[in-house]
């Protein structure tokens, strides 16, 4: 059975710091590897999905990485800003469902 | 941009009511999702459809049941709401060609 893990569950860094964000997994047969960020109540917004033929995606500030064999991403985050404060989730698709990681709640402190 | 809209987005309701919840998308995605997701927890799939007139349970078992009569909207109901059914409600479709998910704003329910 797919599991999901993330680390660090919780991180507060200064503004204008570059961060990673781990995700790790155990099951490798995966189609795909989507990030996304979830505001307090709010829905989840698509960050950056990698397929499972891809090592890496670059959107803006964000940089995700996927190794399949050894069953683990990262999300990077360039010159984080306050406004990157949210909640992160790692989610895996094994069957064409999603599997979510308990996520990682970031604080940028101005 | 992903057009997929959630109707309550709040709702706050006694126990033992019948409640739908509506979820549309606009994209033509044959792939639709229910999650749940308890505050400061894991999402969990509750409900999937790959198509008209198909729906199956997710891996959370969960006393709600959905149809999908129309491609572009895909309803839960709960028969009988009760306070262990309070959670957040998330609604998605996947883009067919990369099945990347996108998401609803949520449905956020309380049953006192």
């Amino acid at each position: 059975k797919q599991e999901v893990t993330q680390i660090p569950a919780a991180l507060s860094v200064p503004e204008g710091e570059n961060l990673v964000l781990n995700c790790s997994f155990t099951d490798s047969a995966i189609y795909n590897l989507q990030w996304f960020r979830q505001d307090p109540g709010k829905g989840l917004t698509s960050l950056l999905l990698i397929q499972s033929s891809q090592r890496e995606q670059t959107s803006g500030r964000l940089n995700a990485s996927l190794d399949k064999s050894s069953g683990r991403s990262t999300l990077y985050i360039a010159a984080s800003q306050p406004g990157d404060s949210a909640t992160y989730l790692c989610a895996v698709d094994s069957s064409y469902k999603l599997i979510f990681g308990s996520g990682t709640r970031l604080l940028v402190r101005p | 941009e992903a057009d997929i809209y959630q109707t309550p987005r709040y709702l706050v309701i006694g126990t033992g009511k019948k409640i739908t919840l509506e979820c549309s998308q606009t994209m033509g995605h044959d792939k639709m999702y229910w999650y749940q997701q308890d505050p400061g927890m894991e999402l969990h799939l509750i409900h999937y459809s790959y198509g008209v007139n198909s729906t199956e349970k997710g891996d959370l078992s969960s006393e709600s049941t959905v149809s999908r009569i129309r491609t572009e909207h895909f309803p839960l109901t709960l028969e009988s709401a009760r306070p262990s059914h309070t959670s957040q409600y998330l609604c998605a479709s996947s883009d067919p060609g990369s099945n990347e998910q996108y998401f609803g704003p949520g449905t956020r329910l309380t049953v006192t």
